[in-house]
């Protein structure tokens, strides 16, 4: 079974610190992703990395930076974490390729900027 | 602009009550569609893949079917434990990224 494991399952930090979330990934997958989940606006697609040390921006990269050292772990931080980055945030992780490419999820972290 | 929607927002069903989920899209080259399902406070979980047109794949209670403009969820005789939010996602050519729809948050009554 693919595994996609989320470090934290709940979070709570102060606005302007900085955050670290951890992704890993044991199924060997060159593609991960970090979304974002709220109510009504669906999955948000905010990093994707295609291989190590590789990363392409989502459609809400601003406030976010990503790292891909090693091919299993993907990170997303929040550089100075602000209230409105409140939410739930989801990795996922896929192959390349049509038939292949199913992005399994993670648990999710839920954060909350006080 | 691509888009994926899916209606309806929310559904309640009574125990046995056959429905379907809809889920359209505008898109140019899709490449795949896929369907998962989210409890609540949990990563979604991934159902299934449909790849053209006329394609339908089922499992236990669930069916999902493919046109050009529109997949459905099909759920016959729900039961309680079916109740969840139902998400579909769409792939693209030269993409890697999936474009999620909102999802159809499913409640079946006992």
């Amino acid at each position: 079974d693919v595994k996609v494991t989320q470090s934290s399952r709940y979070l709570v930090k102060r606005t302007g610190e900085k955050v670290f979330l951890e992704c890993v990934q044991d199924m060997d997958h060159e593609n991960m992703f970090w979304y974002r989940q709220d109510p009504g606006l669906g999955l948000r697609l905010i990093y994707f990395s295609y291989d190590v040390k590789m990363k392409e921006k989502g459609d809400i990269p601003e406030g976010y930076s990503v790292s891909r050292e090693k091919k299993e772990r993907f990170s997303l931080i929040l550089e100075s974490a602000s209230t409105n980055q409140t939410s739930m945030y989801l990795c996922a992780s896929s192959l390349t390729g049509v038939g292949e490419n199913i992005q399994y999820f993670g648990a999710g972290t839920r954060l909350s900027v006080l | 602009e691509d888009q994926v929607t899916q209606s309806p927002e929310a559904l309640r069903l009574q125990e046995g009550e056959s429905s379907s989920l809809n889920c359209s899209y505008t898109v140019s080259g899709l490449r795949g569609l896929f369907w998962y399902r989210q409890d609540p406070g949990k990563g979604p979980e991934f159902l299934f893949t449909l790849y053209s047109a006329g394609e339908e794949k089922e499992k236990e209670r669930l069916k999902a079917t493919l046109t050009k403009k529109e997949s459905f969820l099909h759920i016959t005789a729900p039961k309680p434990e079916d109740s969840a939010t139902y998400l579909c996602a769409v792939d693209i050519y030269n993409f890697n990224k999936f474009y999620f729809g909102s999802g159809t948050k499913l409640n079946v009554k006992p």
